[in-house]
């Protein structure tokens, strides 16, 4: 089946560094998702991105789509113990369904 | 934005029981979703709870263990029948917004012992 590999699996950093989580699919999405869940929480909707070669900002994240919709990217500047969290990146499955990525667990030290 | 509540929040069952979740979204949406996360994995799809009829089961996953109710566009359940500790799991439920946009509820937390 559809799958979307996420690597790293964790990353550890320290405050004010930065951050990308890559995610990667064998075949073409039409659209890719990105989510965020804080420890204890449940996954809250980032952005949807959709055309080739997308870039979106939301204040210290940016998300890429590859050109060839394969790929995405989520990066963070400066880091802030704000941050900490698992990082999903989901691409569709079938029609409005979601395969999720095995996530990114963000540490930051203080 | 939406809000869903699920009850309950967590609980702590005896092996060969059941437990019905129950999933309530504060306004009508297309589609809701039941999933199930294992701590520090991912979220794996149960089902898609359809209103009026059957849930759509993804593979692995059957209607006689996981039987889903979807009265409304409100309103789902999920039973985890006959429970092993294999079945020891966070289950939460999305509801679908525009533009492809999922919320989760708070899911709920499932211990068997």
């Amino acid at each position: 089946g559809q799958q979307v590999m996420q690597i790293p699996q964790y990353q550890h950093v320290q405050e004010g560094e930065d951050f990308t989580t890559y995610c990667n699919s064998s075949t073409t999405l039409s659209n890719i998702q990105w989510y965020k869940q804080r420890p204890g929480g449940h996954p809250v909707f980032l952005i949807q991105l959709v055309k080739s070669g997308e870039v979106k900002k939301q204040k210290r994240l940016t998300f890429q789509f590859g050109e060839a919709k394969k790929n995405s990217s989520l990066h963070i500047t400066a880091t802030q113990t704000t941050d900490v969290g698992t990082y999903f990146c989901a691409g569709p499955k079938g029609a409005q369904k979601l395969v999720f990525g095995q996530g990114t667990r963000l540490t930051i030290n203080p | 934005s939406a809000v869903i509540s699920q009850k309950p929040s967590r609980d702590i069952c005896q092996r060969g029981t059941s437990l019905t979740i129950q999933c309530q979204v504060d306004s009508q949406v297309t589609m809701m979703f039941w999933y199930r996360q294992q701590p520090g994995q991912s979220l794996t799809l149960i089902a898609t709870a359809n209103q009026g009829s059957e849930a759509t089961y993804e593979s692995g996953f059957v209607i006689d263990k996981f039987p889903i109710s979807r009265p409304n566009l409100t309103f789902s359940t999920l039973t985890v029948s006959n429970m092993s500790p294999e079945d020891s799991s966070i289950y939460l439920c999305s509801g679908l917004l525009t533009y492809n946009e999922q919320f989760f509820g708070p899911g709920t937390r499932l211990t068997v012992l």
